[in-house]
């Protein structure tokens, strides 16, 4: 099955800089990858999400980036704000149903 | 809110009780998914559903487990006997779309917080 390693399991970064989260997977047949912020006590919400046939896909501050052949994908998100600070999911998908999380990364973003 | 109701939101009982988590997702989605999210082991997929049928239980853990989905709009999770280490956030979340059976979004919804005593 698919296996998705996340890193790191937690940031620190000050307001207004940038911060970057990678995962790997290991099935070559997923094609779906999406991520997820999940506040405390709150549930997981899509942020941001890339199918296989796009290299990058940006909203606002918020940027995905895929490398099919070295089977890795990253979150960016630029000019960070306190409100950013929150547990990151990223996740992928070679069933066409059932998502396969990281273990999720703490991000931390002090004024 | 991605129209999806689960009850209870909180739940406190005591081990060896019977424990019934409820979802009620809103119609044009053909797939549900339960999740458990425990510190120490994530988000775990538990079953899912297509078309009200179980495609996939094997992340169920135990056979104290057991899901169903009667119809489109309904699901329950019923765990009997609990036990502590059941203690965690039930998520249910909803994907696809009416008619498809790729993969879509997943939707979550707001989780029902259990501890077993």
């Amino acid at each position: 099955g698919e296996n998705v390693e996340q890193h790191p399991s937690t940031l620190s970064v000050q307001e207004g800089d940038s911060a970057v989260i990678k995962c790997t997977y290991s099935d070559s047949a997923s094609n779906y990858f999406p991520w997820y912020k999940q506040e405390l006590g709150k549930r997981p919400q899509l942020i941001i999400d890339i199918r296989s046939n796009v290299g990058e896909k940006k909203d606002q501050r918020i940027a995905v980036t895929l490398n099919k052949t070295a089977k890795h994908f990253s979150l960016h998100i630029t000019e960070t704000q306190p409100e950013d600070s929150a547990v990151y999911f990223c996740a992928a998908s070679d069933s066409g149903y059932a998502l396969n999380f990281g273990k999720g990364t703490s991000l931390l973003v002090t004024p | 809110d991605a129209g999806v109701i689960q009850s209870p939101r909180h739940e406190v009982t005591e081990m060896g009780q019977e424990v019934t988590l409820r979802c009620k997702p809103i119609s044009g989605h053909n797939s549900l998914f339960w999740y458990r999210q425990t510190m120490m082991r994530g988000l775990e997929l538990l079953i899912y559903f297509n078309n009200n049928v179980p495609i996939d239980d094997s992340g169920m853990p135990e056979d104290r487990f057991s899901a169903k989905m009667p119809n489109a709009s309904f699901s329950t999770l019923k765990i009997q006997p609990s036990e502590p280490r059941d203690s965690a956030v039930y998520f249910c979340a909803i994907g696809g779309t009416s008619g498809t059976l790729s993969t879509d979004t997943q939707y979550f919804g707001p989780g029902t917080r259990l501890t077993v005593l």
